[in-house]
């Protein structure tokens, strides 16, 4: 158990509609990283949120957003949906100071039909 | 962050060691080297990093050359269940953008009854 919670674990849902993942970091961790994995592109990381700012931006689309709370826990937005959102979205969590190793959930799996 | 080149698969004998190498001939001298296992979906899981020296932990040894410029990631005795596939990561210890993981296409390590 890495301690990074993710809900849902299963997504399905329709072309055009919008979908909200969450993510508890581990206890004392201020950094939040998300991640996306499709069967054509590999783990690619999307967005990282430190102690609520954002901190670094991947190839994420205009049409996915992510904020990070008060509480640390981190949600990623994804509007207008299409085939090709269907992924595994991974989130994963790191402590402060250099080399610290970043955790990661079991994942949200989203299926879109 | 430096790139790192891996096989694409090994296989190896329950109980027997598994020794997984690790290019990354344009580390720098910031970067550490991180290994993480995927099974089948599940999240990415931590095992060890390193930034020069060798370390051990309960799960795995890693070993890097002097020049840094490869690793091998050690499982001492392998069991069916580290059957997944390893990544080799290079990533550098400062903040901002160095933070994210870039995940290739690592090594598929088949572990044989």
């Amino acid at each position: 158990d890495s301690g990074v919670t993710q809900t849902p674990k299963h997504l399905i849902t329709a072309t055009g509609q919008r979908v909200t993942l969450r993510c508890s970091p581990r206890s004392g961790d201020l950094s939040v990283y998300w991640y996306q994995q499709s069967l054509d592109q590999g783990l690619q990381f999307l967005i990282q949120y430190y102690n609520g700012e954002e901190r670094a931006k991947g190839n994420i689309l205009e049409r996915f957003s992510a904020q990070q709370f008060p509480d640390l826990h981190s949600e990623l937005n994804l509007s207008s949906l299409e085939l090709g959102d269907s992924a595994l979205y991974f989130c994963a969590s790191s402590g402060t100071g250099g080399g610290q190793p970043q955790h990661f959930g079991d994942g949200t799996r989203l299926s879109i039909l | 962050d430096a790139k790192t080149t891996q096989p694409t698969s090994m296989d190896c004998a329950e109980g027997r060691a598994a020794n997984l190498p690790c290019n990354h001939s344009t580390i720098s001298g910031n970067e550490y080297v991180y290994w993480y296992r995927q099974i089948h979906s599940q999240g990415p899981q931590y095992i060890i990093h390193g930034l020069k020296n060798n370390e051990t932990n309960e799960m795995a040894s890693l070993i890097i050359t002097e020049d840094r410029k490869s690793s091998t990631l050690i499982l001492p005795h392998a069991t069916l269940r580290d059957t997944a596939v390893y990544y080799c990561i290079v990533r550098g210890i400062y903040g901002g953008a160095t933070n994210k993981l870039i995940f290739g296409t690592g090594t598929l390590l088949a572990v044989q009854p």
